[in-house]
């Protein structure tokens, strides 16, 4: 059974740099060709793509916020990292990480999701 | 940047009704379109992935169907434990939508 765990600081600083870590279990993340995903959601908004990673440490962005992201891959943990530089406000959500089938590119698998909240 | 609609955002219905929720992308594209099922406190559920193939393990009550721009979600035969939210997620150009997401009740 695949499953995913993200981790990191519920509560950012604004104008800090949220870093969340994403644990696999029950797969290889530098398996096949399979790619993992950061998405969050604001409450009582929808869910934003915010960037992917396959295991070769190919990346891409959502360009609404590709100038501030930074994810990175650690086959040797299978885990992959979330950083997002000069947060605010509007960064407050939900952040999940999930699988990504390149077949048919749904996210098979997510993890529950955490919340970070961005407050002074 | 393509933009997905998703209606509607409540949908009220009873055990046994079949439901239908559509989303609609702002032009048309490929058929990369899934939707996921969620409930409160769980990871999100893969149904359906392509448009219209059924993920392993889900019942075959759901389907989806649609092409270019619109794209339907259906549910024959409700049952209790599908009362849930339901989102769609489009692929285009190396980036991903969703949609807004259908709360669907109880009637």
């Amino acid at each position: 059974q695949v499953q995913l765990q993200e981790s990191g600081p519920g509560l950012v600083k604004p104008s800090q740099t949220l870093s969340l870590t994403c644990t696999v279990s029950g797969a290889s993340i530098s398996s096949g060709n399979d790619y993992w995903s950061w998405i969050r959601q604001p409450a009582g908004e929808k869910l934003e793509w915010i960037g992917r990673i396959y295991a070769s440490g190919y990346v891409s962005y959502n360009p609404s916020l590709k100038s501030r992201v930074t994810i990175s891959i650690d086959t040797s943990k299978n885990q992959f990292s979330l950083r997002l530089d000069s947060v605010a406000a509007p960064d407050t959500a939900v952040y999940y990480c999930a699988r990504g089938k390149w077949l048919h590119f749904a996210h098979d698998y997510w993890g529950l999701g955490t919340l970070v909240t961005v407050s002074s | 940047d393509i933009q997905v609609t998703q209606s509607p955002s409540i949908l009220s219905a009873s055990v046994g009704d079949r439901v239908t929720i559509t989303c609609r992308a702002s032009q048309s594209s490929s058929s990369w379109l899934a939707w996921y099922q969620q409930k409160p406190g769980k990871a999100p559920r893969l149904l359906i992935y392509r448009a219209s193939n059924l993920e392993d393990g889900v019942p075959s009550r759901f389907s989806g169907s649609g092409s270019g721009t619109e794209f339907t979600l259906t549910i024959n035969s409700l049952q209790p434990d599908d009362f849930a939210t339901y989102f769609c997620q489009h692929y285009d150009s190396s980036s991903f939508s969703f949609g807004q997401g259908t709360k669907l009740e109880i009637k």
